[in-house]
């Protein structure tokens, strides 16, 4: 079964931390996504990778970077959390070839408070 | 710059009653469509994708979705819901092109009252 995971459903950091947020899959795809998702806003994309240690900058890249060093994981880091970052994170893949091919699998999200 | 418009923000519906959710996009090529649905607390699931083929797409739970291409549409139709159907629902469109990502309207909730 397609499986996306994620290392935390709930997390609280304080302004000025360093945050990790983790996602693994165990499909092989090739491609893995960030996303956010605000009320009102709906998901907008962050950052993006098709390939181990290749990104791509999404539509709202500011204040964040990512690490793809092998080809199941995908970090997405906050250099230095605020408060306008508090919000639901989503992590999806896909793969590049064969049947199935762009659709994206997500994860259950995380949910970031900065205080 | 590629975008999707979906139409209502909340609808709010009585068990039984037909729904129909607008979605236009806004993209020059040849584009994969979608819709997912949040239901409370879970995960983002896929109800229904277009690639090629039938514009009349069926998906989960008896939904379905037709594209219209002359006029940018994908509107997800139901013909009775229920109340498990509450949830948010967003429309996606990428381009037809391996590890593209994609862009996602607004999302609208859906309440429905038994």
């Amino acid at each position: 079964d397609v499986k996306v995971t994620q290392s935390s459903r709930y997390l609280v950091k304080r302004t000025g931390e360093k945050v990790f947020l983790e996602c693994v899959q165990d499909m092989d795809h090739e491609n893995m996504f960030w996303y956010r998702q605000d009320p009102g806003l709906g998901l907008r994309l962050i950052y993006f990778s098709y390939d181990v240690k290749m990104k791509e900058k999404g539509d709202i890249p500011e204040g964040y970077s990512v690490s793809r060093e092998k080809k199941e994981r995908f970090s997405l880091i906050l250099e230095s959390a605020s408060t306008n970052q508090t919000s639901m994170y989503l992590c999806a893949s896909s793969k590049t070839t064969g049947q199935g091919s762009y659709e994206q699998y997500f994860g259950p999200g995380t949910r970031l408070t900065v205080t | 710059a590629q975008s999707v418009s979906q139409h209502n923000h909340h609808v709010i519906l009585s068990e039984a009653a037909s729904l129909e959710l607008g979605c236009n996009y806004s993209y020059g090529g040849t584009v994969n469509l979608f819709w997912y649905v949040q239901y409370p607390g879970q995960h983002l699931q896929l109800l229904l994708k277009y690639f090629s083929g039938d514009p009349l797409v069926k998906g989960i739970k008896g939904f379905e979705a037709e594209f219209i291409k002359s006029k940018f549409s994908f509107n997800l139709r139901k013909p009775s819901v229920q109340w498990s159907d509450t949830a948010e629902y967003f429309c996606a469109v990428n381009a037809n092109q391996a590890g593209t990502a994609l862009i996602f309207g607004k999302g609208t909730t859906l309440s429905v009252s038994s």
